[in-house]
């Protein structure tokens, strides 16, 4: 059965800091990969997707990720964050395209000013 | 972009009663729709997979009996909590599929029984 990891529980940077959320996942064969973003009281929001080609996808608001196929991981990165980033970020995965996504735990991101 | 429309937004019952969530693709036909369901600080978990006009697919321990769920038209699918208990509340989130991909995610219901 397939599964995501999260690695990050709860982050804690400052405005303009670096951010990396480690992503991995458990599946042998071919794999879509997203990130969603939650903000507080809202719904969820794709940020970005893989489905094949280039492993570096770029998403929205600055965000991307990375597919590492011998890692099994799909981190997500932003060069320097915003307070506005304050959410909860997951990582996901289906197997095959329109199926169910399997949600990681989750991240919850804090950006101070 | 594709919008999924959930309602209500927030429901509180009392023990024994059944509450009904409807989930509605507004501007596109969703042939599939899954229901899942989030508890705080937990991630989320698939309850089902609707399709449009057959029977749910039920995740190993989602109660079929307590969770009914039905996908009547393409873009209407609704989610029954039956003699909701305490346990049952939780913040319900349905998606649907546009085509293939990406699966477009309604604001979610927030059930709490009392």
């Amino acid at each position: 059965a397939q599964s995501v990891s999260q690695h990050n529980h709860h982050v804690i940077l400052s405005e303009a800091a670096s951010l990396e959320l480690g992503c991995n996942y458990s599946y042998g064969g071919t794999v879509n990969l997203f990130w969603y973003v939650q903000y507080p009281g809202q719904h969820l929001q794709l940020l970005l997707k893989y489905f094949s080609g280039d492993p570096l996808v770029k998403g929205i608001k600055g965000f991307e990720a990375e597919f590492i196929k011998s890692k099994f991981s799909f981190n997500l990165r932003k060069p320097s964050v915003q307070w506005s980033d304050t959410a909860e970020y997951f990582c996901a995965v289906n197997a095959q395209a329109g199926t169910a996504l399997i949600f990681g735990k989750g991240t919850t991101l804090s950006v101070s000013s | 972009g594709a919008v999924v429309s959930q309602h209500p937004s927030r429901v509180i019952c009392k023990s024994g009663t059944s509450v009904k969530i409807e989930c509605r693709s507004l501007d596109f036909q969703a042939t599939t729709m899954f229901w899942y369901r989030q508890f705080p600080k937990q991630s989320l978990m698939l309850m089902a997979t609707s399709n449009e006009g057959s029977k749910a697919t039920y995740e190993q321990g989602v109660e079929k009996d307590k969770f009914l769920i039905n996908h009547a038209s393409l873009t209407l699918s609704t989610l029954t909590v039956t003699s909701a208990h305490p346990e049952d509340s939780s913040f319900y989130i349905c998606s649907a599929r546009d085509g293939v991909s990406p699966l477009h995610f309604g604001n979610g219901t927030r059930l709490t029984v009392t």
